[in-house]
């Protein structure tokens, strides 16, 4: 199956530092990936969908302007927690689909699976 | 808004016994219901619905969708420590394709 991996899987750093966190998609192209937030004992939350080339759509309530997304290639992308809170603490994870791809019968579908990455811990102290 | 509800919210059950996860769920332009197993980690794929009625099954695991009802249930059979885990289940809807989670269920089982 696809392989997404994240790093770092943990993270310790200082209030007011930048952290950056990379989500690649090791044994396929991702034109869409997706980052989630996960705080303890919830569900994961969506942050934002990042398609390759273009700027990031942010959900309702995430400040784009801390959480700094970039899609350049295919195979990476990255989320930059900038003037990091103790607040932002949380269980980061992203998520990788597949492009379109065309069946058998030449339609053209689009694939509804996500593949996630294994998550990084953001401790900010 | 997209909502996706997961009842119950924890469970704990002995080895060997059968559970029942439910997901309702409310969205505009439905596409697929995904199960997700999550552990320590992220979340593990484990099944994903398109069309009503039919059971997928791995395993002691099996899932079905009613999409006139707009719920789904995840069974396990025969549950072994192993299976203790948080059980999520997302919703895709529109173009974008975009997963909503449900606040997930937390099942312990116990040896």
């Amino acid at each position: 199956g696809a392989v997404v991996s994240q790093h770092p899987s943990r993270v310790i750093c200082k209030s007011g530092t930048s952290v950056k966190i990379e989500c690649r998609s090791l044994d396929f192209q991702a034109t869409t990936m997706f980052w989630y937030r996960q705080f303890p004992k919830q569900s994961l939350m969506l942050m934002a969908t990042s398609n390759e080339g273009s700027k990031a759509t942010y959900e309702q309530g995430v400040e784009k302007d801390k959480f700094l997304i970039n899609h350049a290639s295919l195979t990476l992308s990255t989320l930059t927690v900038t003037s990091a809170h103790p607040e932002d603490s949380s269980f980061y994870i992203c998520s990788a689909r597949e492009p379109p791809y065309i069946t058998s019968t030449g339609t053209l579908r689009s694939s509804y699976e996500q593949y996630f990455g294994p998550g990084t811990r953001l401790t900010v102290t | 808004e997209d909502k996706v509800v997961q009842s119950p919210l924890s469970l704990v059950v002995h080895e060997g016994d059968t559970v029942t996860l439910n997901c309702s769920y409310e969205v505009t332009n439905f596409r697929s219901l995904l199960w997700y197993k999550q552990e320590k980690k992220a979340p593990t794929f484990l099944f994903m619905l398109t069309s009503s009625g039919i059971e997928k099954k791995s395993g002691r695991l099996s899932s079905i969708l009613d999409k006139k009802e707009l719920f789904s249930i995840l069974n396990i059979t025969a549950t072994q420590t192993g299976d203790s885990a948080v059980y999520l289940c997302a919703v895709t809807s529109g173009s974008a394709r975009q997963l909503t989670f449900g606040s997930g269920t937390q099942l312990t089982v116990l040896p």
